[in-house]
C-alpha cells in the first residue's frame, strides 16, 4: 500500500536551474497539496488541486508551478531556483469535499539545496 | 486570516512524564482542529481531531479538547514513552483554500528514558 510517493527524495541544485518534484497518490483522493517545511516555521501551502483540473495558489505560491496531470499525480516546478527554497517539500492528498475532515495523507518529503 | 499558534520547543521529558503541548488559533468560525506527529524522516500523520465545540479527540493515549471559549486544543499524555518522541503540530482546516490545513510551527518532543 504505496499512499503519497514523491520523487526525488533528495536533490541539489544550483542557483537558476530549475526542477520538476513529482507526487502519486494511489487512493484516489479528489484533492492534493504541496507544502514546504522550514525550521521555525511550520508546514505552509504553497497550491493545492481541490479536484482534478483545478489548481489554486496557497500562501507562498511565487517561484512556483504545479500540475494537476491526471486524478494521481500532482507536480511542483520550480523554473528558476533561488536559495531561499532549500526546504523540505510534501506532498499530501485527501479525499477532499464531502470526505473525512481533514484527513491529509503525506508523502516522506522530498529535501531540496540551492546552491 | 486563520492561524495556529503553539508553545515553542522543544520539550524534553523523562519516560513517563505528564505532557502539555498548547495549541491557541484564530479563526474565522468553527473549523475543525487537528494533532499531527512527524517522527523523524517521515512524513506528517494525523494523531487526532475533533469537528466541533467541547469534542474531545484521542488516540494512542494522547487527547486533546476543542475550547471554543478558549479558542484552544492543547494536546496531553497521562504517560510519554521514548517512542512519543517526535514533532507536533497543531492544525485547523482552512475554508479559504478547499479541504487545506493551516499548521502550527511544530513543537518538537524529546523523551527520554
Amino acid at each position: 500500500n504505496a499512499g503519497v510517493t514523491q520523487t526525488p527524495k533528495f536533490q541539489v541544485l544550483k542557483t537558476g536551474q530549475s526542477m520538476t518534484l513529482q507526487c502519486a497518490q494511489d487512493m484516489n483522493h479528489n484533492s492534493m497539496y504541496w507544502y514546504r517545511q522550514d525550521p521555525g516555521m511550520g508546514l505552509r501551502l504553497i497550491y493545492y488541486s481541490a479536484s482534478e483540473g483545478t489548481t489554486d495558489k496557497g500562501e507562498v505560491p511565487n517561484g512556483y508551478n504545479v500540475s494537476r496531470l491526471n486524478k494521481r499525480e500532482f507536480s511542483l516546478r520550480l523554473e528558476s531556483a533561488a536559495p531561499s527554497q532549500t526546504s523540505v517539500y510534501f506532498c499530501a492528498s485527501s479525499e477532499g469535499e464531502g470526505g473525512p475532515t481533514g484527513e491529509l495523507f503525506f508523502g516522506e518529503g522530498s529535501r531540496l539545496t540551492v546552491l | 486570516g486563520d492561524s495556529v499558534t503553539q508553545m515553542e520547543g522543544p520539550v524534553t521529558l523523562s519516560e513517563e512524564a505528564f505532557l502539555t503541548i498548547n495549541c491557541t488559533y484564530t479563526a474565522t468560525g468553527y473549523p475543525s482542529l487537528f494533532w499531527y506527529v512527524q517522527y523523524p524522516g517521515e512524513g506528517l500523520q494525523l494523531l487526532l481531531k475533533a469537528t466541533k465545540a467541547d469534542d474531545k479527540g484521542s488516540n494512542k493515549g494522547f487527547e486533546a479538547t476543542y475550547r471554543k471559549e478558549t479558542t484552544s486544543f492543547h494536546l496531553e499524555k497521562g504517560s510519554v514513552q521514548v517512542s512519543d518522541s517526535a514533532v507536533y503540530f497543531c492544525a485547523l482546516e482552512a475554508w479559504q483554500a478547499g479541504t487545506a490545513l493551516i499548521f502550527g510551527k511544530g513543537t518538537t518532543l524529546s523523551v527520554s528514558s
